[in-house]
């Protein structure tokens, strides 16, 4: 069994500030972690993976993840934000296991303001 | 290279019509898989195929079949529309699910 918590369902945040999606995750074997950004009517797009090599993981656009196995915790995290990355971001768990399925969190809505 | 296309985008339906959602792609992907996406819910896997000839069920398989005769394609089919159906319904294809998932655009379901 694997689940994922988004801790926030909404952060807001000004231009050029850190930015922190917290995400924390369960399963039953070696998992797999992904971020996935979706903009307005758009469709989802790949932010970064973790996929049981290096611990900090960097993605596109700036943004990187810290797998933290004692914490079950893997936050999605950029320097200085943009008003592009206004956007949903979601977290997802997969196990290491062949063929297994995703399970997504319900989303965090990431705000900019000038 | 098309990567991940769906169809149609919108699609009104009238309780009990039934209807089929087109998903296909092109970069000889095995993995494939049906997501609903409602509000707050984040994305919910529907169902999903692990080759030609290959499906399983879901968190939601209720109310949808699926086949994959081929690589390429996998539709989704709704038996019987519910009101309960309305939401944004999206394709995804990898090579495996610990891969890259590519999305397809979404196809927009409202059945009054």
């Amino acid at each position: 069994a694997q689940s994922v918590t988004q801790l926030d369902s909404h952060v807001s945040v000004s231009e050029g500030t850190p930015v922190l999606l917290r995400c924390n995750y369960s399963s039953s074997y070696s998992p797999s972690l992904f971020w996935y950004v979706q903009h307005p009517n758009k469709g989802l797009q790949l932010l970064l993976k973790y996929t049981s090599a290096a611990t900090l993981v960097k993605g596109i656009n700036g943004f990187e993840a810290e797998f933290k196995k004692s914490e079950t915790s893997f936050h999605l995290t950029k320097p200085s934000a943009h008003m592009s990355d206004a956007a949903e971001y979601f977290c997802v768990v997969t196990s290491t296991k062949r063929y297994s399925t995703l399970t997504f969190g319900k989303g965090t809505m990431l705000l900019v303001s000038p | 290279n098309a990567g991940v296309t769906q169809t149609p985008k919108f699609q009104v339906l009238k309780t009990g019509q039934s209807m089929t959602l087109q998903c296909a792609q092109d970069m000889n992907h095995e993995y494939m898989s049906w997501y609903r996406q409602d509000p707050g819910m984040g994305l919910r896997l529907i169902h999903y195929s692990v080759g030609a000839g290959i499906t399983d069920q879901g968190e939601v398989p209720n109310g949808y079949n699926v086949s994959r005769s081929t690589t390429e394609d996998f539709p989704l089919r709704l038996l019987s529309a519910a009101p309960s159906q309305t939401s944004v319904y999206f394709c995804a294809s990898s090579t495996d699910s610990q891969e890259t998932q590519y999305f397809g655009p979404g196809t927009r379901l409202l059945v009054l």
